[in-house]
């Protein structure tokens, strides 16, 4: 069954200092992954994705992703974090062989950043 | 451009009431997604529409939930009678092209609460 995975509740890092949210995903064939963010009192947001092609994918707020194929893994990453990072942010996963638009979302992870 | 909206913000009903939450999509976007977020948990897909067509409802909980679009613009999400395992967040998001590669546009959800 296609699921994702994200195994931290919270992730908490100082302003500054590089940040990564993990993900993990079982899809079989090649998934389209996707991270969105959420701030309070409002919708997901887009922020990056990957479909084909370089494993880096750089999205909004210069945050960055990289996808592993035989880790199965599409961790988020920024290498400065700022406060105004602090949300709460979900991986998600399509398969385009066999769930059509379907899309599978981890539990998220908040991150929290520390002036 | 006006973003997805959702209405009501919030709703608090007994169990065994009736409760529809309203989605308006993106004007000219054909996709129409529903989706729940119980407490802490991942968000779960619920179905696709596209236009006025239930393309995907695998993911409905059971006959107590109906969606309906007529006319391929809004949407609807009726529970009827509510339970009190329908407590969560219900997001509404929509895309604008027929391809799983596109990622979503979210409301900023309605947060039912069953008593």
């Amino acid at each position: 069954a296609q699921s994702v995975a994200q195994p931290e509740d919270q992730v908490n890092v100082a302003e500054g200092n590089p940040l990564t949210v993990k993900c993990t995903y079982s899809v079989s064939g090649n998934p389209y992954l996707f991270w969105y963010v959420q701030y309070p009192n409002r919708g997901l947001q887009f922020l990056l994705k990957y479909i084909t092609g370089d494993n880096l994918v750089k999205g909004s707020y210069g945050f960055e992703a990289e996808f592993n194929k035989s880790q199965t893994s599409f961790h988020l990453k920024k290498p400065s974090a700022l406060v105004s990072d602090s949300a709460l942010y979900f991986c998600a996963v399509r398969d385009p062989n066999t769930g059509g638009f379907k899309t599978i979302f981890g539990a998220g992870t908040r991150l929290f950043v520390k002036a | 451009e006006a973003g997805v909206t959702q209405f009501p913000s919030h709703s608090v009903i007994e169990k065994g009431q009736t409760v529809t939450l309203r989605c308006d999509p993106i004007s000219g976007h054909d996709n129409l997604y529903w989706y729940r977020r119980v407490m802490g948990k991942e968000i779960k897909f619920l179905l696709h529409f596209v236009k006025e067509s239930k393309q995907d409802e695998s993911g409905m909980p059971n006959n107590r939930f109906l969606a309906e679009r007529t006319g391929g613009t809004y949407s609807t999400l009726k529970v009827q009678p509510a339970e009190l395992e329908d407590s969560g967040v219900y997001f509404c998001a929509s895309s604008q092209e027929s391809r799983a590669s596109y990622e979503q546009y979210f409301g900023p959800g309605t947060r039912l609460t069953v008593t």
